[in-house]
């Protein structure tokens, strides 16, 4: 079985400071990791994923995150926070050795963005 | 090109109601995938499809779930004797083949169902 938390519901940040959105999972087998973003009335996009290369993986629009293995975390950075990154985020876990590809998504994180 | 499209984008029903929702993958994307995302939550999956045949369908709530896909690119989630707690936003998502743990998932926009 696997599972996502996402340590906080929301987040509040000054445009240009740093975000950190944080996030745990729990896989039985070799996960693959994903972020994903969710603007209000648009459909779910891709900001990176973690697929068992580079534990620091880099994504769209100045994101990254970092896969620790002993910590069980992929937390999601950005070292400046513009205010179109208002939105809702998605840590999302798969399990690379099942077929179908199911993904386990946590709760959300949505970020408000303060000018 | 085209990305993942969902028809209608806003259905709202009686209880009891029978209802159809449309999924349209991006073309050549032979895996395909339901979710249900209910309000302040994270999505949560309902079947998966491989080709025409359904591979996974364990997070199907009960028995009034039913989704087709029987030419292998459009699908249909079909829900019967709809309830109050059926509300709530479908997602459709595809992924290219072999569907396998590292395939990006493309989701569409959703359709927002509101059983009242």
């Amino acid at each position: 079985a696997q599972s996502v938390t996402q340590l906080d519901s929301h987040v509040s940040v000054s445009e240009g400071t740093p975000v950190l959105l944080r996030c745990n999972y729990s896989s039985s087998y070799s996960p693959s990791l994903f972020w994903y973003v969710q603007h209000p009335n648009k459909g779910l996009q891709l900001l990176l994923k973690y697929t068992s290369a580079a534990t620091l993986v880099k994504g769209i629009n100045g994101f990254e995150a970092e896969f620790k293995k002993s910590e069980t975390s992929f937390h999601l950075t950005k070292p400046s926070a513009h205010m179109s990154d208002a939105a809702e985020y998605f840590c999302v876990v798969s399990d690379q050795r099942a077929a179908g590809n199911k993904l386990t998504f946590g709760g959300g994180t949505r970020v408000l963005v303060k000018p | 090109g085209a990305g993942v499209s969902q028809t209608p984008s806003n259905k709202v029903t009686e209880k009891g109601k029978y209802v159809e929702l449309r999924c349209d993958p991006i073309s050549g994307h032979t895996a395909l995938y339901w979710y249900r995302q209910s309000l302040g939550q994270g999505p949560e999956f309902l079947i998966y499809f491989q080709g025409t045949g359904a591979a996974d369908d364990s997070g199907l709530p009960n028995d009034r779930f039913f989704a087709v896909r029987p030419e292998g690119s459009v699908s249909t989630l079909k829900i019967q004797r709809t309830e109050r707690g059926d509300s709530a936003v479908y997602l459709c998502a595809s992924s290219p083949q072999p569907a396998s743990g590292i395939e990006t998932q493309y989701f569409g926009p959703g359709t927002r169902l509101l059983v009242l």
